[in-house]
């Protein structure tokens, strides 16, 4: 059970370049979300899931596409990777079902773009 | 909206002695509370949370936390820091059903032995 994965854990992007950064569970949790972290300002939820098919827009979406095709897997996608979008990025899940309401946390991405 | 402010950036303490963390919070209905900790280069630890009844809550690590409405705080508290505290330490609010968590800046914890 490796719980939250994300890759990579360190990247260095140029002005204008796409990637996509991979988050996967193996928890079976339907919701599924993506922050970034910055100095000072805490982490900023950018998109979410709610179950496979179904996305929905945080804090901070602008920049940044997702997909759910499935339960398991939730990427998120830099078109064209600007300076500001240098972060580390976080994946995070949670279970619907019961009353803990508690988010799990990938590693981290440490994303760098020049 | 939902807001959260963690008014000290930085908090330094003596190995041993008491610690507290202060969280403000805005939220129009009663919220979930949550304080997690990030070691350096780690990702996120669930310390604690509060949804309902009793407001003193327990956490891991010896780490408590007591929800006031009437202040609109979820302070965390631990009687006796140790050196592996030392951490990134983030109160964050929420609702079920879809609503993520809104996080505050953060309080850096530092440990001096």
């Amino acid at each position: 059970n490796a719980g939250v994965t994300q890759t990579p854990k360190f990247q260095v992007l140029k002005t204008g370049q796409s990637m996509t950064l991979q988050c996967a569970q193996d928890m079976n949790h339907e919701y599924m979300s993506w922050y970034r972290q910055d100095p000072g300002m805490g982490l900023r939820l950018i998109h979410y899931s709610v179950g496979a098919g179904i996305t929905d827009q945080g804090e901070v979406p602008n920049g940044y596409n997702v997909s759910r095709s499935t339960t398991e897997d939730f990427p998120l996608r830099l078109l064209s990777a600007a300076p500001s979008q240098t972060s580390v990025y976080f994946c995070a899940t949670r279970n619907r079902a019961g009353s803990s309401d508690t988010q799990y946390f990938g590693p981290g991405t440490r994303l760098t773009v020049l | 909206a939902q807001s959260v402010t963690q008014p000290d950036i930085h908090i330094t303490v003596s190995e041993g002695a008491s610690l507290e963390l202060r969280c403000n919070y805005s939220y129009g209905a009663t919220p979930y509370l949550f304080w997690y900790v990030q070691s350096p280069g780690q990702g996120l630890q669930l310390l604690l949370k509060y949804f309902s009844g009793d407001t003193l809550v327990q956490g891991i690590k010896g780490f408590e936390a007591e929800f006031k409405r009437s202040q609109s705080s979820f302070n965390l508290r631990k009687p006796s820091v140790h050196w592996s505290d030392a951490a990134e330490y983030f109160c964050a609010v929420g609702r079920s059903a879809g609503n993520m968590l809104t996080f505050g800046g953060g309080t850096r914890l530092m440990v001096k032995p």
